[in-house]
């Protein structure tokens, strides 16, 4: 079935650090591709999507390229703020089908 | 334009009780989704409603049901408690059936002691 593996955390960077957060996937058709963002005590926030290969999404300074020859979609920013922290889930959603399926999370905290 | 609300924020129930859980659709939604997430996990898949009838289902026991009512809203119905059922459970909406983007609610945190 369907899976999405992203890198263990959590991830702790100085404010205006470069941040790179890997998410590999697993999965039978061409499914979109997600990031999102749970500040805590929340749900869930779409950060950025990409519907197909090769396609960047980008939203708040962060982007994330759809890479099939590699089934990768890693979150990127160049420079990270402390309203940054929160944790950030990988997601794909085949093209027919109903469900989001995420990685595990990864905790990024941003110090001052 | 109102987004997906939840009620209650949190619960607590013990063990072999039956709880119900209440979620509003985004304005224009018609499909709800439901996940439940386990502390420190990632979100997994209940099952989903469109139009009133179940349209997908996760890897979850008969003991998870669902209702969604004319206005699009929806109900989580969770019989014979377990600890294990102790979790964050969250709301979607979209706009119609398969669609890309789910707008997710804030959660009902349930405790079962």
């Amino acid at each position: 079935g369907d899976s999405v593996t992203q890198m263990e955390g959590p991830v702790t960077l100085s404010e205006e650090a470069f941040l790179t957060i890997n998410c590999t996937y697993t999965a039978t058709g061409y499914p979109s591709l997600f990031w999102y963002v749970q500040y805590p005590g929340e749900g869930l926030q779409l950060l950025l999507k990409a519907t197909k290969a090769d396609d960047k999404g980008s939203n708040k300074g962060f982007e994330a390229t759809y890479r099939k020859e590699t089934t990768s979609f890693h979150l990127e920013k160049g420079s990270v703020q402390v309203s940054d922290s929160a944790v950030y889930f990988c997601a794909l959603k085949e093209t027919s089908g109903s469900r989001l399926t995420f990685g595990e999370g990864t905790q990024l905290t941003v110090n001052p | 334009e109102t987004g997906v609300t939840q009620s209650p924020t949190h619960l607590i129930k013990t063990r072999g009780q039956q709880v119900t859980l209440r979620c509003s659709s985004q304005s224009g939604h018609n499909t709800v989704s439901w996940y439940q997430q386990a502390l420190g996990q990632g979100p997994q898949f209940i099952f989903q409603y469109y139009r009133e009838e179940e349209n997908g289902r996760g890897n979850f026991p008969p003991r998870f049901s669902g209702l969604q009512f004319p206005n699009y809203s929806s109900e989580l119905n969770v019989n014979a408690l377990e600890l294990d059922d102790s979790a964050l459970y969250l709301c979607a909406s979209s706009q119609q059936q398969g669609a890309n983007e789910q707008f997710f609610g804030p959660g009902t945190r349930l405790t079962v002691l």
